[in-house]
């Protein structure tokens, strides 16, 4: 499985910008995949998980409402859109792949090398 | 409410054994988790999912000299023969109703 994620760059406070992250090596409709993101010097933090199908979507409370999920099966391409983009949403964000086929929530077994959200007026 | 406690940092010699430890919050210890491993300036990588029992099942390219255990609450991390490149942060991760990871553990190899 090979992960690459693209998309990142210098967004103002208010913002949108959307992340890629192209899917390679496995049967990327088969699998959830989720968002990570790491702000300068912190951990890792959980952003949102889409099942294989692209019919459900979990956020975390810290951007539920303002990032929206989606996954082009056909393109095996996972999508983050972020909007209503706040200092603290600046990080690397990282695309990762659930391990077990077919379900939402369990370890993550691949991930991308990620790509640098930086909000800044 | 699920969360995962991890030491901020810990150190051993080059050659020598050191035990990582993530504890699961009360109410949890019969949840899996998966170690993940970043060395300076990369992504994650996965090293090993550690069940409740202690049996784990690692990632590919992982080496034998890395192993998972548990007991109770805790999921431990041993890396034996520590090697230079061994230096990195460690997250533990677990999953409910959405994922959660501990705060990292920074591995210094003196």
């Amino acid at each position: 499985a090979h992960l690459v994620e693209s998309g990142g760059g210098l967004v103002q406070p208010g913002g949108s910008l959307r992340l890629s992250c192209a899917a390679s090596g496995f049967t990327f409709s088969s699998y959830a995949m989720s968002w990570v993101r790491q702000a300068p010097g912190k951990g890792l933090e959980w952003v949102s998980t889409i099942i294989g199908s692209g019919s459900s979507a979990y956020y975390a409370d810290s951007v539920k409402g303002r990032f929206t999920i989606s996954r082009d099966n056909s393109m095996n391409t996972l999508y983050l859109q972020l909007n209503s983009l706040r200092a603290e949403d600046a990080a690397v964000y990282y695309c990762a792949k659930v391990s077990v086929r077919g379900v939402l929530m369990a370890n993550f077994d691949c991930w991308g090398q990620g790509t640098l959200v930086t909000v800044s007026s | 409410q699920l969360v995962l406690t991890q030491s901020p940092s810990a150190s051993a010699s080059l050659g020598a054994s050191v035990k990582l430890t993530c504890t699961l919050s009360s109410g949890h210890n019969t949840y899996a988790i998966a170690w993940h491993q970043q060395q300076p300036e990369r992504g994650p990588r996965f090293l090993m999912k550690v069940n409740s029992d202690g049996s784990h099942s690692k990632g590919d390219g992982i080496p034998e000299r890395i192993s998972g255990s548990s007991s109770g609450a805790e999921r431990y991390l041993t890396i034996s023969s520590l090697q230079s490149e061994d230096e990195a942060d460690y997250y533990c991760q677990t999953w409910g109703t959405g994922m959660v990871f501990g705060g990292g553990t920074k591995l210094t190899v003196l």
